[in-house]
């Protein structure tokens, strides 16, 4: 079966310090790959997507990027955290293909910025 | 632009059915799925809408209206565990990595 690990669960961060945020995928090959942001109480922000390796889509312009090292490996980066940054990070994963597509996600990581 | 327009709260007793709305405006669309989150937990995936009509699971029935670009989740003989936030999307595009536009979400409150 698939599973999808996202970590840390929970990070603070000083504003102006790097970050690093990793997910990966397995059980599965080629997943098309997402990482959104949440705010408290909102909806699913997407930030990037990937449909494979070295292939990234920016959906929101910011501080941050992303990078898609290995098939089954996402990974969220900033050089310089600013304080608009905190937030509940989610990574997922979904099946290429069209039609019925769920998006599974990760747990999320809770960044909270100081 | 881009728009998915969902109550932003509603509130049922046990055991009663409840429908979330979603109207949707969007420049494509290949389907409306909805998605459940828990507090603090991970969205997860309830259902799937590309074509007009009704598609149930268990508990929960999902509807299509693309001529309306309406859709609604309907959540039958409620338990408090369905106390959640509650998550429309639509699919834009076909080769656009499957990637989804969320809502902005349903908070469910189920009360005994």
């Amino acid at each position: 079966s698939q599973t999808i690990h996202q970590w840390p669960a929970t990070l603070v961060q000083p504003v102006g310090s790097p970050l690093s945020l990793e997910c990966t995928v397995e059980g599965t090959s080629n997943p098309n790959l997402y990482w959104y942001r949440q705010a408290a109480g909102r909806g699913l922000q997407l930030l990037f997507y990937s449909v494979g390796i070295g292939q990234i889509s920016s959906e929101v312009p910011q501080n941050l990027s992303a990078s898609r090292p290995q098939d089954r490996q996402f990974i969220l980066s900033s050089k310089k955290l600013l304080l608009s940054d905190s937030g509940f990070y989610l990574c997922a994963w979904s099946e290429t293909g069209y039609g019925t597509q769920p998006q599974h996600f990760g747990d999320g990581t809770r960044l909270s910025i100081l | 632009g881009q728009s998915l327009e969902q109550p932003s709260e509603v509130t049922a007793v046990e055991g009663a059915i409840v429908q979330i709305n979603c109207t949707y405006q969007t420049s494509g669309f290949y389907g409306l799925s909805w998605y459940q989150q828990h507090d603090g937990g991970a969205p997860t995936f309830l259902s799937y809408n590309a074509l007009d009509g009704l598609e149930e699971t268990g508990r929960f029935s999902s509807f299509l209206s693309r001529s309306d670009s309406y859709g609604y989740l309907l959540l039958q003989e409620l338990q408090m565990k369905d106390s959640a936030s509650y998550f429309c999307a639509v699919r834009e595009g076909y080769n656009q990595g499957g990637k989804l536009i969320f809502g902005q979400g349903t908070e469910l409150s189920v009360k005994p």
